[in-house]
Parts: C-alpha cells; structure tokens; sequence
C-alpha cells in the first residue's frame, strides 16, 4: 500500500476554494486514491476516489498528477461544515489503510 | 438502507472480561473493514474480509483480538481477555466492491477499567 504524506493542518475562508493535498510517491500503477473525512466523532465519510483522471462529483474535485505521485482535494465552496479531518490513501485489492490525515478549519 | 449498523454505541467493562463488538454491514456489500482509532496511533485497519473470508488480519494486535464473519450479514470483533489499553473507538465499514468508498459504521467507543 501506498505511504500517504499529507500537511497535519490547513485553514480555509468560508467560502473559499479549499485545496488539500497530498503525496503518495509509492503508490503503484494499480492503487487508487481515495479521500475520506471525519467529522468530530463520527465514522468517515467516503469523498471521492480516482486512479489516472480527475473526478468530480458532488462533494469535491480530485486532481491527480500525471506522474500519480501526488493528488489535491479540492472543496470549491467551503462551509463551516467541512471542517473536519481529511484523509487520502492509496488502495489496491480492498485494504484501505489511512494516514494522519489534515485537520482542515474553515473559519467565517 | 439504514448503513453501517454497530452495537453497542458505548462499552464499559473490566480488565479480563471478554468483550464482543457487532457490525451489520449495508446488504449487498461484500467486503468489510474493522478499524481501531485512538488519539496515538490514529486510524488503523485490523481485519478485513471480502465474501465472508478474511483477506488479510495483518492488523489485529494481538492472540487476544479475533474477528468473525459467519454470513454476509454480520461480524464480530472479539477481544479476550480485555486490557485498559485496547480501550478506543472501534468503526466497522463495508464497500460493495473494491473499487467503491467504502461506508462507515457509526463506531463503538469501548473503555476498558
């Protein structure tokens, strides 16, 4: 599995584009990424996941480098709400294993 | 579909005892995931299955820890005897195939005195 590297936090303007990234220099040809996030207690919440393209859905964009060795989350819109912490991780046959994750503040 | 279903919420018990943690994962998922949080080591994966059959326990800490999966309907994490430290939040979650996000229990918290 892929060895994730990602910043221990981030701060973000309600509002505001909130990019998260993160390294996954490891991760081999068939790992995708996953992005998760964690609010206070509760399980984590699948975000989005990608292997080779870019993805978008309701929650967020991923943008993964053409070399795969890096990825960014990105949150167009903040809310106070997706303060939270996010995780990334690479996975291959099912283990999904996460890092430390980032602590992400949005603040008004 | 109601999610992720784990029991208890909450666990309170004494050094020794056995505890036995339960997950119902979402109908038609078949693989499911045990994790351990706590504050030090963060996230970590204990076991998971996929059709019933456990692929890897490379995480489960000790002899003391075993996970069963008897039908596609529910597992559980068994600890035997107990121990202060493996007091932690324990999350189950289950992904209809590999390839999808996985969904999330809402975690049994389980202190042990």
């Amino acid at each position: 599995d892929a060895k994730t590297t990602q910043p221990t936090s981030m701060d973000c303007a309600e509002g505001r584009a909130a990019n998260l990234p993160c390294n996954h220099s490891t991760i081999s040809g068939n790992e995708y990424v996953y992005w998760y996030r964690q609010i206070h207690s509760q399980g984590p919440q699948y975000i989005i996941h990608g292997l080779k393209n870019n993805e978008t859905n309701e929650m967020a964009s991923l943008i993964i480098t053409e070399d795969r060795k890096s990825s960014t989350l990105i949150l167009p819109h903040a809310t106070l709400r997706d303060t939270a912490v996010y995780y990334c991780s690479g996975t291959s046959y099912g283990k999904l294993t996460f890092g430390q994750g980032t602590i992400l503040t949005v603040h008004p | 579909d109601a999610g992720v279903i784990q029991s208890p919420r909450h666990e309170v018990t004494e050094m020794g005892q056995e505890v036995t943690l339960r997950c119902k994962p979402i109908s038609g998922h078949n693989s499911l995931f045990w994790y351990r949080q706590t504050m030090m080591r963060g996230l970590e994966l204990l076991i998971y299955f996929n059709n019933n059959v456990p692929i890897d326990d490379s995480g489960m800490p000790e002899d003391r820890f075993s996970a069963k999966m008897p039908n596609a309907s529910f597992s559980t994490l068994k600890i035997q005897p107990s121990e202060p430290r493996d007091s932690a939040v324990y999350f189950c979650a289950s992904t209809p195939t590999d390839r999808l996000g996985a969904f999330f229990g809402q975690g049994t918290r389980l202190t042990v005195v």
